[in-house]
């Protein structure tokens, strides 16, 4: 069974920081990994999805990282802002099926 | 593109009740997933459709949970007997299986709340 392991838990910063978010999975054998988004009481909103092949995404202030042999995937916020503030969940999808396997997320908050 | 949609959005019962969600995916994505989230915790795979068959089911699945697709387009989700365990949100996804499925994408909807009292 694929486990994913989002470290760490929670995690507050003054605006303008830069951040990283860690990511490892125990099956390396995964097709795609995916990082979401998760406002209180809400759904998910995609934020990136980096191919197995790759080694990382980018789109704006964000980038996510890959690294399939160790295991772990990295996201890289620059010049946080307070409306970064959310839960942020990191999801693997395995070579043999089509389910994503999530983290227990990362808690951000930004303060102004 | 109108996005995900579930209903209701949020539902409470009582304990040893029927509920049924609703699921609308994104027009002509043809794959769709159910996932439960419970407090502090990443979703969880229910259930995966693609088109109108049900190609892949979770242990978390029991007897009393079903999930329907009947003409490929929106999807419901059945728990019978509600059980105070039940309580979580429920979230469906859906992809396009257009896309090749490396970069497929899923989009989730806003949930439907559910507590059993």
């Amino acid at each position: 069974k694929q486990e994913v392991t989002q470290i760490p838990a929670a995690l507050s910063v003054p605006e303008g920081e830069n951040l990283v978010l860690n990511c490892s999975f125990t099956d390396s054998a995964i097709y795609n990994l995916q990082w979401f988004r998760q406002d209180p009481g809400k759904g998910l909103t995609s934020l990136l999805l980096i191919q197995s092949s790759q080694r990382e995404q980018t789109s704006g202030r964000l980038n996510a990282s890959l690294d399939k042999s160790s295991g772990r995937s990295t996201l890289y916020i620059a010049a946080s802002q307070p409306g970064d503030s959310a839960t942020y969940l990191c999801a693997v999808r395995l070579d043999s099926g089509y389910a994503l396997n999530f983290g227990k997320g990362t808690s951000l908050l930004v303060t102004p | 593109d109108t996005g995900v949609s579930q209903d209701p959005r949020h539902k409470i019962t009582k304990r040893g009740q029927n509920v049924t969600f609703r699921c609308d995916p994104i027009s002509e994505h043809n794959r769709l997933y159910w996932y439960r989230q419970t407090l502090g915790q990443g979703p969880e795979f229910l259930t995966y459709f693609q088109n109108e068959a049900q190609l892949e089911k979770s242990r978390l699945l029991s007897d009393r949970f079903s999930a329907e697709r009947p003409k490929g387009s929106f999807s419901t989700l059945e728990i019978q007997r509600t059980e105070q365990g039940d309580s979580a949100m429920y979230l469906c996804a859906s992809s396009s299986g257009q896309a090749l499925r490396f970069v497929e994408t899923q989009y989730f909807g806003p949930g439907t709340r559910l507590l059993v009292l």
